[in-house]
């Protein structure tokens, strides 16, 4: 079946430096979300993408539609303790179905 | 904005018993909403599309004599899991597409299932 595959599985950093995630697929996408998930709580949208190419901003948080629609990336910028997570990448691969990443652990250290 | 809700929030049973688990979305009609299971460290895998008013639609692998959806009206949808058993234990998400707003969803906060 589909799949989204998102590296690194795991981040540790320092409170303060910017962080890079993407996200892979071998299929096209034409819908590309980000979420993030706290633990034992449901996941929470952060950016959507809707065309290739498009770059989008959400506060410190910026992603990209990759051209070829087989991959998106998320920046976070000046990371703090609350941006500890689970991130996802998520896309729509029919018009009915969302399928999710394999998901980042993001870890920040005051 | 738009809001999922889950009940119960956590619940824990016996082996071979039955738990059903309701999703609402509380401020919008949801034509739609999906049914997702995440096992510790893990994604959320689909199980099944709900759709009101008729038979939901399951993915691979999904037993849909175990895992009971009824989608009976626009605000609600509930999963049963029946006969339960330990290897039933799981994170159980819900999500509601917002019938006004094209795909977006949005997601309940889940119900954590132990079976004992």
């Amino acid at each position: 079946g589909q799949q989204l595959n998102q590296s690194p599985q795991s981040m540790f950093i320092q409170e303060g430096e910017d962080v890079s995630m993407n996200c892979t697929s071998s299929s096209i996408f034409n819908t590309w979300l980000w979420y993030k998930q706290d633990p034992g709580e449901g996941p929470v949208l952060l950016i959507a993408l809707y065309k290739a190419g498009e770059l989008t901003s959400n506060g410190r948080l910026t992603a990209q539609f990759g051209i070829t629609r087989k991959d998106s990336f998320l920046n976070i910028s000046a990371s703090i303790p609350s941006d500890v997570g689970i991130y996802f990448c998520a896309g729509f691969y029919s018009t009915n179905k969302l399928i999710f990443g394999t998901g980042t652990l993001l870890a920040v250290q005051p | 904005g738009a809001v999922v809700s889950q009940h119960p929030s956590r619940v824990i049973c016996k082996s071979g018993t039955s738990v059903k688990i309701e999703c609402r979305s509380l401020d919008f009609q949801a034509t739609t909403m999906f049914w997702y299971r995440q096992f510790p460290k893990k994604s959320l895998m689909l199980m099944a599309t709900s759709n009101e008013g008729s038979k939901a639609t399951y993915e691979q692998g999904v037993e849909k004599d175990k895992f009971l959806i009824n989608h009976a009206s626009l605000t609600l949808s509930t999963l049963t899991v029946t006969s339960a058993h330990p290897e039933d234990s799981s994170f159980y998400i819900c999500s509601a597409r917002d019938r006004g707003s094209g795909h977006t969803q949005y997601f309940g906060p889940g119900t954590r299932l132990t079976v004992l």
